[in-house]
Parts: C-alpha cells; structure tokens; sequence
C-alpha cells in the first residue's frame, strides 16, 4: 500500500531558527512530491514541487530535498518567522500516469515570537 | 487569469439531507479532482473529472458523485449526510490527468 508519513505532527520552535519537517514514503517509485502550506481553516498553497528526477527545489527561505531511495524528503526553512506558523503538508504522486495525489497528515509548525 | 473558486465557503447540513458543492477550475484547464479533508488529517482523494467523465475514484460510497461541465467547472453531491461527512471539501484543477493541480480554498461543511 502506498502511504505518507509525515513526523513529527506537531512542531513549536523560537524565531530565527532553521527548521526541518520531514516526509517519508512507502514506494520509491513516485513521479513527483510537493510540499503545502495550509493556513488554519483555508485552502492549500503550493509551496514546492520536486519531480522523480530532481534531488531538490529551492524557493526564497525554503529549500525541499528528495531522496527516492530512503523514500524521504525533507522541507528546510531558513530563519523561521512567526508568519511562517502554519500546517506543512507532503503530497506524493506514485508512478508515471498516476492522477492521484496520497498525502501526509501534515506537521503542525509554530514559530514563537 | 482566475485561480480556483468554490462555492459556498462554509455549509451547515443535517443528517440525511443532500449537499451540493460548486468548483470553477482555472482557466485552460479540464481536469478537477475533489478531496475531503477531515480535521487533523491530510485530504482523501474522493474522485477526478476529466473532459466530464469521471476517470478515477477513491474510497469513497456511491452517494458520493460529481459533474463535470462542458466548460470544465464541477459539482460534488453528498447524498444521505452523515456526521462523519463534516470536513473540509477541497478542490483542485489541472492542465490534464497527471499535471500539477491547483487548489481552490476549500467548502467547509458541517453535518449535524
């Protein structure tokens, strides 16, 4: 069965740390994984998407990483910000042709002030 | 160039009653996938539109169904509400079956 884990569920931190959320997946063969942000109540913004063949995506203070063989990838956040406290999702598309997105349950940030 | 829209925002039901949620996908594309969202967990795919036929179906009970339109904005029905329905409803629209889909900002619906 293809799954997505993601650990831990919960994560407070002080300002100005570097941060990293972990996602790890049951089947390396995915053809691509994309982090999410989702504001309390909201909708999902995209916030990287990492294809099979790339080792990592950078975007500003946020840099995701794949690694296909220990089914992992990780989200980095440089200089955390208090408006970076927000629920991070991992979403996995498995295999060539494949429609559906499985997801993780999400990491659950707070950056304290 | 619009985004994802849906519609309503926020829904109060009651068990047993029928629900329908409304999705305008981006503009170009044909192809609208729907999730449910419970609190706390990631989404579920329930099933995805392409060119108005349904073209896969997560695990999810018949009286769950959906329409795509000829311009490519969908419908999800709930029929027979159950209070484990209540969750957020999201929708996403894509280019085509396998690209990159986009978000829009989610149906919150309670069953009570």
């Amino acid at each position: 069965k293809q799954e997505v884990t993601q650990i831990p569920a919960a994560l407070s931190v002080p300002e100005g740390e570097n941060l990293v959320l972990n996602c790890s997946f049951t089947d390396s063969a995915i053809y691509n994984l994309q982090w999410f942000r989702q504001d309390p109540g909201k909708g999902l913004t995209s916030l990287l998407l990492i294809q099979s063949s790339q080792r990592e995506q950078t975007s500003g203070r946020l840099n995701a990483s794949l690694d296909k063989s220990s089914g992992r990838s990780t989200l980095y956040i440089a200089a955390s910000q208090p408006g970076d406290s927000a629920t991070y999702l991992c979403a996995v598309k498995f295999g060539f042709g494949n429609y559906q997105l499985i997801w993780g349950a999400g990491t659950k940030l707070i950056i304290k002030p | 160039e619009t985004g994802v829209t849906q519609s309503p925002t926020h829904l109060i039901k009651t068990r047993g009653q029928q629900v329908t949620l409304r999705c305008s996908s981006q503009s170009g594309h044909n192809t609208v996938s729907w999730y449910q969202q419970a609190l706390g967990q990631g989404p579920q795919f329930i099933f995805q539109y392409y060119r108005e036929e349904e073209n896969g179906r997560g695990n999810f009970p018949p009286r769950f169904s959906g329409l795509q339109f000829p311009n490519y904005s969908s419908e999800l029905n709930v029929n027979a509400l159950e209070l484990d329905d209540s969750a957020l409803y999201l929708c996403a629209s894509s280019l085509g079956q396998t690209d990159t889909q986009y978000f829009g900002p989610g149906t919150r619906l309670t069953v009570l």
